[in-house]
């Protein structure tokens, strides 16, 4: 089945410091790609959308100049969490949706990173 | 190695009860969530269990055994917006959520 990883599965870092998350479908391609963050049992909240090769689009409410968001191959993805701040602290899960699949809206979910702001 | 499986599609008519089941084989265990997920739309939390029994919220409920590594979430009055996949997660030892495929519920009239 497709699998998709991501590192680190956890950091703890200083507020202010930047954090890079990567996301990558091992054994499929990806042009598009999802971030999300999870809040304590609480539904997804979709951060931003990333398409292989082109600008991400993101959600009203995230901005664009903390969480940097590139997408370079058709198999890698990566957030990062710039001058991170303690309220930034959560559960970050990517997803990707394989070009090749016969149902174009199934996504394969990372298992998550989680990020600890001091 | 880590699993999840789940159906692949369940087919079921407006009105009737409906049962998606979840075996899951994981390092560990800290809760299994289900979540539901419309075409084009971010997963929606619909249940998290971490002990053992059934936990009922509103049409909906969900069932933990720990001991067989097993699941099921119960969708009952089945209305046409039920339509969705349905995933189906579980956090294991290391607090990494390990993801099923995801279950495509189809509702007829």
């Amino acid at each position: 089945g497709a699998v998709v990883s991501q590192h680190p599965s956890r950091v703890i870092c200083k507020s202010g410091t930047s954090v890079k998350i990567e996301c990558r479908s091992l054994d499929f391609q990806a042009t598009t790609m999802f971030w999300y963050r999870q809040f304590p049992k609480q539904s997804l909240m979709l951060m931003a959308t990333s398409n292989e090769g082109s600008k991400a689009t993101y959600e009203q409410g995230v901005e664009k100049d903390k969480f940097l968001i590139n997408h370079a191959s058709l198999t890698l993805s990566t957030l990062t969490v710039t001058s991170a701040h303690p309220e930034d602290s959560s559960f970050y899960i990517c997803s990707a949706r394989d070009v090749a699949g016969l149902e174009t809206d199934t996504q394969y979910f990372g298992p998550g990173t989680r990020l600890t702001v001091l | 190695g880590q699993n999840i499986d789940q159906p692949t599609e369940m087919t079921a008519t407006e009105g009737a009860i409906v049962q998606i089941n979840c075996t899951y084989q994981t390092s560990g265990f800290n809760g299994l969530f289900w979540y539901q997920q419309h075409a084009g739309e971010a997963p929606t939390f619909l249940s998290y269990n971490v002990l053992d029994g059934l936990e009922e919220k509103g049409r909906f409920s969900s069932f933990l055994s720990r001991s067989k590594g097993y699941s099921y979430l119960l969708l009952k009055e089945l209305q046409m917006k039920d339509s969705a996949s349905y995933l189906c997660a579980v956090l294991d030892s290391n607090y990494q959520l390990i993801w099923g495929a995801g279950t495509k519920l189809i509702i007829k009239p």
